[in-house]
């Protein structure tokens, strides 16, 4: 596709269950990136992908959150035992790898809400 | 622990001033530095860069960045209702690749 795309647009689960978002990024860019937006927040990085391999995984908040990207494309954010806080936009964006970071291409996010 | 501030606005311009959306942040070692728009609903969309101290124009919008100041704006000329959205300003450090952003400025410019 032309843009990035995210999947499912719109989640509600409730505490306790497990989730899956997936990203499918531009296609070409190597790198990946996971970001979570609350509302009246910016966005906050939760991980950075470079190829296969996760190249920067600081932002990720506890070990309940976890995420993959195994053929250098298509990346999945796991939640586990999800939480009411958990409840936000979550955001993936992708780029070149070489061009500058923070020249990203946003999808139009994931909206998980936990009940 | 990296900051990034801005004035949450909300920022009200008539349609064809000029706007100013002002950012600050804490980290010296700071090298590039970005301006997104979100569009309410929507995902931010990257608008301007700017690396070094001066200023870049872009149509009509001007980043200005002061390194000394720990400070970067954004000049929209000619505002237009179609402006009306928030402002997030962004920061990279070194070689890290992830943003640090504020928390945005909501803009209404006034028909």
């Amino acid at each position: 596709g032309a843009g990035v795309s995210q999947t499912p647009s719109n989640k509600v689960t409730e505490k306790g269950k497990y989730v899956e978002l997936r990203c499918d990024p531009i296609s070409g860019h190597t790198a990946l990136y996971w970001y979570r937006q609350s509302l009246g927040q910016g966005p906050e990085f939760l991980i950075y992908f470079q190829g296969t391999g996760a190249a920067d995984d600081s932002g990720l908040p506890n070990d309940r959150f976890f995420a993959v990207r195994p053929e250098g494309s298509v990346s999945t954010l796991k939640i586990q035992r999800t939480e009411r806080g958990d409840s936000a936009m979550y955001l993936c964006a992708s780029s070149l790898s070489g061009r500058a970071a923070g020249e990203l291409f946003f999808g139009e996010g994931s909206r998980l809400t936990v009940l | 622990q990296k900051e990034v501030e801005q004035n949450s606005g909300p920022l009200s311009v008539p349609e064809g001033a000029i706007a100013s959306l002002n950012c600050t942040y804490s980290d010296r070692g700071s090298q590039s530095f970005f301006w997104y728009r979100q569009y309410s609903g929507k995902s931010p969309e990257l608008i301007m860069s700017i690396y070094s101290n001066g200023d870049k124009e872009d149509g009509r919008f001007t980043a200005q960045l002061n390194k000394a100041s720990q400070y970067v704006s954004l000049l929209i000329r000619d505002s237009q209702p179609s402006d009306s959205a928030t402002y997030l300003c962004a920061v990279s450090s070194g070689s890290a690749r992830q943003l640090t952003f504020g928390s945005g400025t909501q803009l209404t410019v006034l028909p």
